[in-house]
């Protein structure tokens, strides 16, 4: 069974403050990682979809790196506000199966003024 | 465009009923995807469609789930007894092309309640 984890499960950050955390995935196969972010009743927004060993991607202060060959992925989000306030999902995309994401079960962030 | 529609927004049926769940992808989109969301498992992927051909359904629960995808706009997803343990969010989400190849795009979710 095929596992996507991510750490830590929940995190509290003051406004202003810069924060990261991260999506473990199986290091052989791999095909793309995705990250999404998820606002309370709302729908996952896709952030970045990363494919190369090495990638780096950015969106205004969220911003995220790559490493297939240990099998992790970070986010960080620089100069923390109230709106990151969310569940961020990672989701594995890998060989075996091509066309299906496998998703962790999020790291939900909450910003405090 | 309008992103993914889904309806209804909100379902309320007594175990036994049939309940039937619409999508309609983004336009040009050739990959459906429905998901159901619950706190035990999270977001799990029942089944996904590639140019309305079913493709993989090895995530549909049992017998009682079924999809169907008849236009490149349309798809249902139908539970059919459905049961208090369907009771969840289910989701639906388009892509243009592979996951490797860009995002998916999520509907609002039907959020299923089963008395």
């Amino acid at each position: 069974i095929l596992n996507v984890e991510q750490s830590p499960q929940s995190l509290h950050v003051q406004e202003g403050d810069s924060t990261n955390f991260t999506c473990s995935f199986p290091s052989s196969n791999f095909y793309a990682l995705h990250w999404y972010r998820w606002e309370t009743a709302k729908s996952p927004e896709a952030l970045f979809v990363m494919t190369l060993n090495g990638d780096e991607k950015k969106k205004g202060r969220i911003s995220a790196t790559l490493n297939t060959k240990e099998g992790y992925s970070y986010l960080y989000i620089k100069g923390s506000q109230p709106e990151d306030s969310a569940t961020y999902l990672c989701a594995f995309n890998y060989g075996g199966a091509t066309n299906k994401l496998i998703f962790g079960t999020g790291t939900l962030l909450a910003i405090q003024p | 465009d309008a992103g993914v529609i889904q309806s209804p927004r909100h379902e309320v049926t007594e175990m036994g009923q049939e309940v039937t769940l619409r999508c309609k992808p983004i336009s040009g989109h050739d990959y459906l995807f429905w998901y159901r969301q619950t706190m035990m498992r999270g977001l799990e992927l029942l089944i996904y469609f590639n140019n309305n051909v079913p493709i993989d359904d090895s995530g549909m629960p049992e017998d009682r789930f079924s999809a169907k995808m008849p236009n490149a706009s349309f798809s249902t997803l139908k539970i059919q007894p459905s049961e208090p343990r369907d009771s969840a969010v289910y989701f639906c989400a388009s892509s243009f092309g592979a996951p490797r190849q860009g995002p998916q795009y999520f509907g609002p979710g039907t959020r299923l309640t089963v008395l």
